[in-house]
């Protein structure tokens, strides 16, 4: 099947610090990959989303200058989250958009980050 | 806009069979899913619907109903390794946000021996 990687799997920073977070589709390309963050006991929320070569696709109330996006490649995201802040500490998971078969969404294992 | 209901919490016995309904509302339906996703870990893909019937896969079955704007996950032979919240989550290809998904709040299940 699918396999998106994510890294890293967890990162603990100090706030005002820069914190970039990658996401890979493994064994296939992927044109269009998207941002999810996850709150304890909360659900998924969409932040954007990473089309290959051009700008992201950001959701409402998601600041587009804090959580910087990358997709240079049909491989790879990035997520930059920029002066982070202790508020910003969440789980951060990619998913990589897989158009073969059922045109699934395969998610990476998630970034468990903590801003102290 | 969308709306994705499913039930919060369930508790089934091992070895028993559980029904996890989602029910949605969406103008461009197209395709509904649905992860597992166990505690502190990413959410795995289990199946996907986008016509009405039952599709089955292992233990796990899903059911769709376009006309209702239902589904199920059934669950059938539990394990306490399928204590998990299992998210459903709706693609709908009308208006800007085209192939994005939706998710429904998950309902966590407890397998209990």
């Amino acid at each position: 099947g699918a396999v998106v990687s994510q890294h890293p799997s967890w990162v603990i920073c100090k706030s005002g610090t820069s914190v970039k977070i990658e996401c890979r589709s493994l064994d296939f390309q992927a044109t269009t990959m998207f941002w999810y963050r996850q709150f304890p006991k909360q659900s998924l929320m969409l932040m954007a989303t990473s089309n290959e070569g051009s700008k992201a696709t950001y959701e409402q109330g998601v600041e587009k200058d804090k959580f910087l996006i990358n997709h240079a490649s049909l491989t790879l995201s990035t997520l930059t989250v920029t002066s982070a802040h202790p508020e910003d500490s969440s789980f951060y998971i990619c998913s990589a958009r897989d158009r073969s078969g059922t045109d699934t969404q395969y998610f990476g294992p998630g970034t468990r980050l903590t801003v102290l | 806009g969308q709306n994705i209901d499913q039930p919060t919490e369930m508790t089934a016995t091992e070895g028993a069979i559980v029904q996890i309904n989602c029910t949605y509302q969406t103008s461009g339906f197209n395709g509904l899913f649905w992860y597992q996703q166990h505690a502190g870990e990413a959410p795995t893909f289990l199946s996907y619907n986008v016509l009405d019937g039952l599709e089955e896969k292992g233990r796990f079955s899903s059911f769709l109903s376009r006309s209702k704007g239902y589904s199920y996950l059934l669950l059938k032979e539990l394990q306490m390794k399928d204590s998990a919240s299992y998210l459903c989550a709706v693609r709908d290809l009308s208006g800007a946000g085209s192939y994005q998904l939706t998710f429904g709040k998950g309902t966590k299940l407890s397998v209990i021996p």
